[in-house]
């Protein structure tokens, strides 16, 4: 595998489901991220990640709860969502300080909360 | 907080040039340029970080102006390959922010 990869790919889930979002960087970064892309909305960062510690988290509701085991892994666990998280959620990494190094992004994962 | 792109679209014809503009309401430490081809993830083009520099990637280009908080990607000679939606993201002077532009989609055609 190379670069970074996002499991599931697609993911369906009703309202009361508990389910996680996978991602794994093979790039050696220290800096990882969760994204929302919404239809006809800008990239919404989420969470910031650097050196496993989360360095940011951008109001985002406590039904979305990120976990960094270490530099390669980041989850998403989601509990208790609403239809309008339905959304493509792109992780991506990075070298220390996004200021000035490139994201690179994974494929994302296309939810539908019903 | 988020940068606003124009135009929201634009449609070329093979080798026509375009420019894309990008304008942020806060001081700005870096300004990056990503293309996200549909179904796809974005893909990094350039970064221009504060200092006014301007670079250049094959035909494509950006210029970051750090007093007015805006950068310009000029798009040259434009090919088929081009088509995407172009996202500028900027990084604020403080803070561990990272805001991405509303997209201008953009499409060349034979």
């Amino acid at each position: 595998e190379t670069g970074v990869t996002q499991t599931p790919r697609h993911l369906v889930m009703g309202m009361t489901n508990k389910k996680s979002l996978k991602c794994e960087q093979h790039l050696g970064h220290n800096a990882m991220y969760w994204y929302k892309q919404s239809a006809k909305k800008p990239l919404e960062l989420m969470f910031v990640y650097s050196l496993e510690e989360r360095v940011e988290n951008n109001s985002v509701p406590s039904r979305f709860s990120p976990e960094c085991p270490n530099s390669s892994h980041l989850f998403l666990h989601l509990h208790t969502l609403q239809p309008e998280d339905s959304a493509l959620y792109l992780c991506a990494s990075s070298g220390i300080g996004f200021s000035y190094n490139e994201q690179f992004f994974g494929p994302g994962t296309r939810l539908t909360v019903l | 907080q988020q940068p606003v792109q124009s135009p929201q679209a634009v449609i070329l014809r093979e080798g026509e040039d375009a420019v894309i503009n990008c304008s942020s309401s806060k001081a700005l430490y870096s300004v990056h340029w990503y293309r996200q081809k549909h179904g796809e993830a974005p893909v990094f083009l350039m970064i221009l970080l504060k200092g006014g520099e301007q670079k250049g990637h094959e035909k494509i280009s950006a210029s970051f102006n750090e007093k007015k908080q805006q950068s310009s990607l000029y798009l040259t000679a434009s090919q088929l390959s081009y088509s995407g939606t172009y996202f500028c993201g900027t990084a604020p002077n403080t803070g561990n922010q990272f805001y991405f532009g509303t997209g201008t989609s953009l499409t060349v055609i034979p």
